[in-house]
């Protein structure tokens, strides 16, 4: 299965800056996604990221507070914009190669 | 909406006992489910079962897909502290186009007590 590396590992932020998440994946992957993981939640997607193509978000989540690049296919960013103590969260993000979803070590962000 | 429900949320055992986690679903065009165990940050995989392939092993771990009843289990014998996690189960379906996504039950909290 892929690899992930995924950075930063941690961060605090102070209210109504914006933190830039990057992952790269050790080989070309189609898709990559990014999931928020809120404090004692599951994991929620937030979009899907295909190389070439505006990102695809889901139901709650937009483009102006969560902006995602794909610039080629094993790298992707997303950005948390305008920050408020409520997306202090862990962010995730994932490829598939076909053989399981692999994920990236996380990223824990705290907002003060 | 697709929907992914398990159970028990939390379990508490001692070392040596065996523990079965449940996992039931609700979705258009299953594709596949995925077993996961998060310690801290990243989920690590563990199996993925589909309509080929409804049943896996791995060492003490193994899980089983019932497609008519749209569920699985995760069964984990003699467990070891090293177990203590959240175990997530996800399905897999599409979200779109030729696209799919997985979509995460809450997990269940196993704290495995010496």
């Amino acid at each position: 299965s892929a690899v992930i590396s995924q950075k930063p590992s941690r961060d605090i932020c102070q209210r109504g800056t914006s933190l830039t998440i990057q992952c790269q994946v050790d080989s070309q992957v189609t898709m990559m996604f990014w999931y928020r993981q809120q404090p004692g939640q599951s994991l929620t997607l937030i979009a899907t990221a295909n190389q070439g193509s505006e990102a695809t978000y889901e139901s709650g989540f937009v483009i102006d507070k969560f902006p995602i690049s794909r610039p080629n296919l094993t790298f992707s960013t997303l950005t948390v914009s305008n920050m408020s103590p409520e997306d202090s969260s862990i962010y995730l993000c994932s490829a598939d190669r076909g053989d399981g979803y692999t994920f990236g070590s996380g990223t824990r962000l705290t907002v003060v | 909406e697709d929907k992914v429900v398990q159970s028990p949320l939390s379990l508490v055992v001692h070392e040596g006992d065996t523990v079965t986690l449940n996992c039931s679903y609700e979705v258009t065009n299953f594709r596949s489910l995925l077993w996961y165990k998060q310690e801290k940050k990243a989920p690590t995989f563990l199996f993925m079962l589909t309509s080929s392939g409804i049943e896996k092993k791995s060492g003490r771990l193994s899980s089983i897909l019932d497609k008519k009843e749209l569920s699985s289990i995760l069964n984990i014998t003699a467990t070891q502290t090293g177990d203590s996690a959240i175990y997530l189960c996800a399905v897999e379906a599409p979200s779109g186009g030729s696209n799919y996504k997985l979509t995460f039950g809450k997990g269940t909290l196993l704290t495995v007590n010496p």
